[in-house]
């Protein structure tokens, strides 16, 4: 199984803050990476496919990067409905699989 | 529009067994595969499985072989999560997803909280 290894599992940031949240592969999985915002009660929305398509929608802050093992998410500016928990998913190979998950709170 | 609603919340006993079930509408339903994420009480996500409504194949997460079931009924545009074997560790939120084209879960049910307590 391919593990995802999120980092940091938290953050604090102020709003106006850039933001970058990394995940790493332990084996290539292309470009087969995906980011996820959830906030508290609900389910996840789709911010970045692909590991850097922007999900129709989603605001142009948000950006993904990497191809491999590597990738990052980056939010620029962040915003106030931008503090959440935020997760990788690999989707190149069965079992997919999630990051641990970065939770970014308030400074 | 894309929707995928869950049926409601669950309780159940330690042994028993659970259907959880994802009716979806605003679009092909046997064009796209339904997985299944659950999500337990403070923590990360976890990938179940999928399957293909269109020809009834499935690919389950090793850690529920023998436990988990997934149908789904094309007229009713319905996939169906079953879980049998129940433990206090399978207390969760299980969640339906699509997955797109792009091999991305694009569009999410709402979630259905089921507690297992004796």
């Amino acid at each position: 199984d391919i593990q995802m290894t999120q980092s940091p599992s938290s953050l604090s940031a102020s709003v106006g803050d850039r933001v970058t949240i990394t995940c790493r592969a332990s084996q290539s999985i292309r470009t087969y990476l995906n980011w996820y915002q959830q906030k508290p009660g609900k389910a996840p929305d789709l911010l970045i496919y692909g590991a850097s398509s922007l999900q129709s929608g989603v605001p142009s802050r948000f950006s993904g990067s990497g191809s491999g093992t590597d990738f990052t998410l980056t939010i620029d500016s962040l915003q106030r409905e931008d503090f959440a928990t935020y997760y990788c998913l690999q989707s190149n190979s069965s079992p997919w699989t999630f990051g641990q998950g970065t939770k970014v709170e308030i400074k | 529009q894309v929707q995928l609603v869950q049926s409601g919340a669950e309780v159940k006993k330690p042994g028993a067994s659970v259907k959880v079930s994802c009716k979806t509408s605003g679009y092909n339903f046997p064009g796209y595969y339904i997985h299944w994420v659950r999500q337990a009480p403070g923590q990360g996500l976890e990938w179940m499985g999928w399957i293909n409504p269109n020809r009834g194949d499935t690919k389950y997460a090793q850690k529920f072989q023998g436990r988990v079931t997934m149908t789904t009924e094309t007229s009713i545009s319905t996939a169906t999560l079953g879980l049998s074997r129940l433990s206090s560790d399978d207390t969760a939120v299980y969640y339906c997803a699509r997955r797109a084209g792009t091999a991305n879960l694009d569009y999410w049910g709402q979630g259905t909280r089921v507690t297992v307590s004796a």
